[in-house]
């Protein structure tokens, strides 16, 4: 069983449309993160929880927002997407300490 | 803050053939550095970390990395690639203390050739 799952996989959505995307995971990790990855760029981080009350800015939070809603389930919001916004979404989870993420299979977001 | 640089964004390779993925960080302090792969369609998985101790890491599917702290890189090499090995190679570095971020290279897409 996958420990993060991502929904949904794939969406097409209008611009200037409200996106969210889900992200849950099975193993108890306390540590969760959105990353986008557009060709060339690699992966940037949008935002990452260390807990349920903790919630932080990475280096490309603009035009994105985040629900950290239980240890288990961390969503990503596009309050108004635009098309620059088009990229595959990924969520990952670790526990403090262990220096190791584990990736969800990623949601591929376009925004016409 | 830390960065990664990959040295190639593509590598073509024939089959059987060794090969070297090249990756650079700068940081001014003390990291831990990480190689994941991605296979299409999928998302990332740990192919090897170097946390401390022996600066030769060996991961999963005969792949090695080696630690160099004076030249500030962490090439991954395999001796013998396979058709199996076409994939996107991301060299990740992460700061020992402070927040648990990742800071990812630009990715190396590796293309085996029969």
């Amino acid at each position: 069983d996958a420990d993060v799952t991502q929904t949904p996989r794939n969406r097409i959505t209008k611009t200037g449309k409200r996106i969210m995307l889900e992200c849950s995971q099975t193993k108890g990790h306390d540590r969760m993160y959105w990353y986008r990855q557009d060709p060339g760029l690699g992966l940037r981080l949008i935002y990452y929880s260390f807990d349920v009350k903790d919630i932080n800015k990475g280096e490309i939070s603009d035009g994105y927002s985040v629900s950290r809603q239980a240890q288990a389930k961390f969503s990503l919001s596009l309050e108004s997407a635009i098309p620059n916004q088009t990229a595959l979404y990924f969520c990952a989870a670790s526990d403090r300490g262990y220096r190791e993420l584990f990736f969800g299979e990623g949601s591929r977001l376009t925004v016409l | 803050a830390q960065s990664v640089t990959q040295l190639d964004s593509q590598v073509p390779v024939f089959e059987e053939a060794p090969v070297e993925l090249r990756c650079n960080y700068s940081s001014s302090v003390s990291v831990y550095l990480f190689w994941y792969v991605q296979y299409p369609n999928q998302g990332l998985q740990l192919l090897l970390k170097y946390l401390s101790g022996s600066t030769l890491v060996k991961g999963i599917n005969g792949f090695e990395a080696e630690f160099n702290k004076s030249q500030t890189s962490f090439h991954l090499r395999k001796p013998s690639v396979h058709i199996s090995d076409t994939a996107e190679y991301f060299c990740a570095v992460s700061e020992i203390q402070g927040a648990q971020k990742l800071v990812f290279g630009q990715g190396t897409r590796l293309t085996i050739n029969p």
